[in-house]
């Protein structure tokens, strides 16, 4: 079974513009989730998909948004970037449940210039 | 707002040698889970533990959950330079909002030189 991908891998942007990041997740799995890292953060939280439909938020400004398509992939969208935007972008997904097991991708390196 | 605590955030041993990382929080989760993640790749899961005083072990790594289910260990024993990574907790709870969530510790470099 295919695990989680993450597109693009790497990506170089300049402050003010705009980024989408894509995540496919396990197959049979509903449920998508999206965590920003960085190294004096570590982990957090940004939202988590459901059935087409935002069904947990982080605290992170509305410049972040998602989305969810009827196949269960998933779209990060971040507008107007700023340079502490750089980080690691994770998706996981999970069967159902938000307690169920997440199965992490790779991850999205973005780099904002 | 839920936080963990993880110590020490480096560490470099020898091969061999055993070390114990640690996760803790003022605040009880319902579960606590350990993660390892790669360069270049997203953490992968090692463990769950739910119940406190809940001890569990995974080969060489042995892992408790405080009786209290507010801080958690991760104990390695005769570490191999395959275990170089970094460790991962993370706490799940249900928000203000009833959503269940993961509160991710900032981790602990580990690094085993042969």
């Amino acid at each position: 079974k295919a695990g989680v991908t993450q597109t693009p891998r790497y990506l170089i942007k300049t402050r003010g513009q705009q980024v989408t990041l894509s995540c496919s997740p396990i197959s049979g799995h509903r449920s998508v989730s999206w965590y920003q890292q960085t190294p004096g953060q570590g982990l957090q939280f940004l939202f988590e998909y459901f059935s087409e439909t935002q069904r947990n938020k982080g605290n992170f400004p509305g410049r972040f948004s998602g989305r969810q398509f009827s196949n269960s992939r998933s779209e990060m969208n971040v507008s107007t970037l700023e340079l502490g935007d750089s980080a690691l972008y994770l998706c996981a997904s999970s069967l159902v449940e938000s307690t169920d097991t997440q199965y992490f991708g790779p991850g999205t390196r973005l780099t904002v210039l | 707002t839920q936080l963990l605590e993880q110590s020490p955030q480096f560490l470099s041993i020898q091969e061999g040698e055993n070390l114990t990382v640690y996760c803790n929080s003022s605040s009880v989760f319902s579960s606590l889970q350990w993660y390892r993640q790669e360069p270049g790749e997203g953490p992968v899961l090692l463990v769950t533990v739910v119940t406190g005083g809940e001890v569990k072990k995974l080969k060489r790594l042995t892992f408790q959950f405080g009786d209290a289910r507010k801080d958690s260990s991760l104990h390695i024993t005769a570490a191999q330079t395959g275990d170089t990574g970094l460790y991962l907790c993370a706490g799940g709870g249900y928000s203000g909002a009833g959503s269940y969530q993961l509160t991710f510790g900032k981790g602990t470099k580990l690094s085993v030189i042969p």
